[in-house]
């Protein structure tokens, strides 16, 4: 079954630093999202991106985060500039339309760690 | 707006049935999921139900859904070692809408 897939796996970055976060979503999905899992707690929605746009986004989603699909296979998350509360897993989510098509299919995560 | 609870911790006896509750607080929801997360690994879909069931059956899952009281729960039957992990309920509003996740249960499955 596709898959979808995010890199890196694990990101160390300093606070201030800005960082992409890659995410390859399944090829014929239109939907797609991004969450995150501070340690040990709940998954948090963070945005979501349908017809090269923004359609949601939440309160943590401030002017530090953007979005973007650069081509026609990536969607990448980056932060700006880093704090240490970023320090998180980061989830990419993706879902096509049909019958499945309420399915967000996650992405493994890459966790973020700011020193 | 949207919340989503869960118990925090369950623990069982292998071979004994385990039973996960979820509330949710959004009437209109339209899709409850369940998730499985393993230590260190993403979420794993294990199963969904839509609102205008009662109850899902797959293989050892049952999703049993009380709409009236806003309550779901996932029923392992045979829970196994392999089953530990944390479970995540959550809602979702239509097709397009973002998911809300609860804060996830731990189970632990005792040899």
């Amino acid at each position: 079954e596709p898959e979808v897939t995010q890199t890196p796996s694990h990101q160390v970055t300093q606070m201030g630093q800005e960082v992409i976060l890659r995410c390859v979503p399944i090829s014929n999905h239109l939907y797609f999202y991004w969450y995150r899992q501070i340690l040990g707690q709940k998954v948090e929605f963070l945005v979501s991106f349908y017809n090269n746009e923004i359609s949601e986004k939440s309160e943590i989603f401030d002017d530090q985060f953007s979005v973007e699909r650069p081509d026609g296979s990536n969607f990448t998350l980056k932060i700006r500039s880093t704090k240490l509360e970023d320090s998180a897993m980061y989830f990419c989510a993706s879902r096509g339309d049909g019958n499945r098509g309420h399915e967000q299919f996650f992405g493994p995560g890459t966790r973020l760690t700011v020193l | 707006g949207e919340d989503v609870e869960q118990s925090l911790f369950l623990s069982v006896r292998e071979g004994d049935s385990s039973v996960i509750n979820c509330t949710y607080t959004d009437s209109s929801s339209t899709y409850l999921y369940w998730y499985k997360q393993e230590p260190g690994a993403g979420l794993q879909l294990l199963t969904y139900i839509f609102s205008n069931m009662d109850m899902k059956q797959d293989q050892r899952l049952t999703v049993l859904l009380n709409k009236k009281d806003k309550h779901l729960s996932l029923r392992i039957a045979d829970t196994q070692t392999g089953d530990s992990a944390i479970y995540f309920c959550a809602e979702k509003l239509g097709n397009a809408g973002k998911s809300t996740f609860g804060d996830g249960t731990t189970l632990t499955v005792k040899p």
